[in-house]
């Protein structure tokens, strides 16, 4: 199976600051890959597609790139309501692989 | 707008049979792939299958042995069962599709999760 490691396991940012967090596959996967955030008690919610793709509804300030290896998911300027859980998601071979997580809390 | 409804069977004993539904409002079955997806608190997201609208499943190896996802297009419903439960299937429970049909894997919709606790 791929293995997706992403970093960090967690961050403190503040209100408008940029977050980047990333994602490394153990071999190439083209640019198969999702993001998602998650709020506690909510399901994850999907942001980018295809590694750079912006999903419809989702705010500009989030965006996605990278294929092959090493992907990012870029927070232009952080949000309060961006305060949650983020996660990669391979889908490029079965079984599919998420990455372990990046939990963003206010600092 | 879809709308996916999970239920089932909140609590078991080990060695039982996990059974869950997943009912698709708003939309068809037709030229999706259908996810199951669980997640702990120590292991994270784990995907475990997922089914298209012919029929065709992929399982997670880990799993394998032990889960069965299937359809029943009369009804709208996705269905996962897991035999042999133990303490270590515990977890959220989720349905979920693509995004949009034919070869696009990433998920929009989600159900809302079921907690399936296994303890004796």
């Amino acid at each position: 199976a791929i293995q997706m490691t992403q970093s960090p396991s967690s961050l403190s940012a503040s209100v408008g600051d940029r977050v980047t967090i990333t994602c490394r596959a153990s071999q190439g996967i083209r640019n198969d890959l999702g993001w998602y955030q998650q709020k506690p008690g909510k399901p994850p919610k999907l942001l980018i597609y295809a590694a750079s793709s912006l999903q419809s509804g989702v705010p500009s300030r989030f965006s996605g790139s990278g294929s092959g290896t090493d992907f990012t998911l870029t927070i232009s300027s952080l949000q309060p309501e961006d305060f949650a859980t983020y996660y990669c998601l391979q889908d490029y071979s079965s079984p599919r692989t998420f990455g372990q997580g990046t939990k963003v809390e206010i600092k | 707008q879809v709308r996916l409804q999970q239920w089932g069977a909140g609590l078991l004993k080990p060695s039982e049979t996990l059974s869950l539904t997943c009912a698709v409002y708003g939309g068809s079955l037709s030229g999706y792939y259908w996810n199951w997806i669980r997640q702990t608190p120590g292991k994270g997201l784990e995907w475990i299958g997922e089914i298209n609208d012919g029929g065709s499943t992929s399982y997670n190896p880990s799993l394998r042995s032990r889960v069965t996802i299937s359809l029943d297009t009369s009804k709208n419903q996705i269905s996962l069962k897991l035999t042999s439960v133990t303490a270590a299937d515990t977890a959220l429970y989720y349905c979920a599709r693509p995004w949009r049909s034919g070869a696009a894997r990433s998920l929009s919709y989600w159900g809302q999760g079921t907690l399936v606790t296994v303890s004796s």
